[in-house]
């Protein structure tokens, strides 16, 4: 079973569109989280979201959004791609407590053409 | 401010030789620390965490770190490397923000290893 699962595993598309990645956890964690992992694999993180509370990088544009229908899940929106949104991009969720950790997903390689 | 800086971008070692990845943070409090894998084509994997306690944490796949608050360093370590150890390592320490999984990670070293 894949505790940290993320759709599509790559993802190729013209600027301008706007696009989606969707991300699904089944460890019952509290938080999840995405990261971007440039071209020279520098990761970065994004936002960080429980039910309580979005916490955003302020360096990520706001054509970024994430979007969670409910715990499990932590869909990225990103609307008027840039050639410069080319990246991994990596989910992860953790749980809020002490001795938290963050499980990763596999990534969704993003191809702007 | 909070930073985390791995000195070497690529090191390669012999099959069955011993591996040391240096990894050196800045941070305000008693930091959490991690180093994740990454070989080729897939996600991160945890190796080792280190939150409290014991200096010298063991993880999986006979790696192991020791914390060196003095240094502000957490070193990898493996006493001898498989070729299947190939691949992109990260360090990590948190956490920052509102949440504990809210990571800064070093730019990665990537290990090739010779046969």
């Amino acid at each position: 079973d894949t505790a940290v699962s993320q759709t599509p595993k790559y993802l190729v598309t013209q600027m301008g569109n706007d696009k989606s990645i969707k991300c699904e956890q089944n460890l019952g964690h509290d938080t999840m989280y995405w990261y971007k992992q440039d071209s020279k694999k520098f990761l970065k993180i994004m936002f960080s979201y429980n039910n309580k509370e979005l916490i955003i990088n302020e360096t990520v544009p706001n054509r970024f959004s994430p979007k969670s229908p409910d715990k499990a899940h932590l869909n990225l929106h990103i609307n008027s791609l840039e050639l410069g949104d080319s990246a991994v991009y990596f989910c992860a969720s953790s749980h809020e407590g002490r001795s938290a950790e963050a499980f990763f997903g596999q990534g969704t390689r993003l191809t702007v053409v | 401010a909070q930073s985390v800086t791995q000195p070497d971008i690529h090191i390669t070692v012999s099959e069955g030789a011993s591996l040391e990845l240096r990894c050196n943070y800045s941070y305000g409090a008693t930091p959490y620390l991690f180093w994740y894998v990454q070989s080729p084509g897939q996600g991160l994997q945890l190796l080792l965490k280190y939150f409290s306690g014991d200096t010298l944490v063991q993880g999986i796949k006979g790696f192991e770190a020791e914390f060196k608050r003095s240094q502000s360093s957490f070193n990898l370590r493996k006493p001898s490397v498989h070729w299947s150890d190939a691949a992109e390592y990260f360090c990590a320490v948190g956490p920052y923000g509102g949440s504990q999984g809210n990571l800064i990670f070093g730019k990665g070293t990537k290990l090739s290893v010779k046969p």
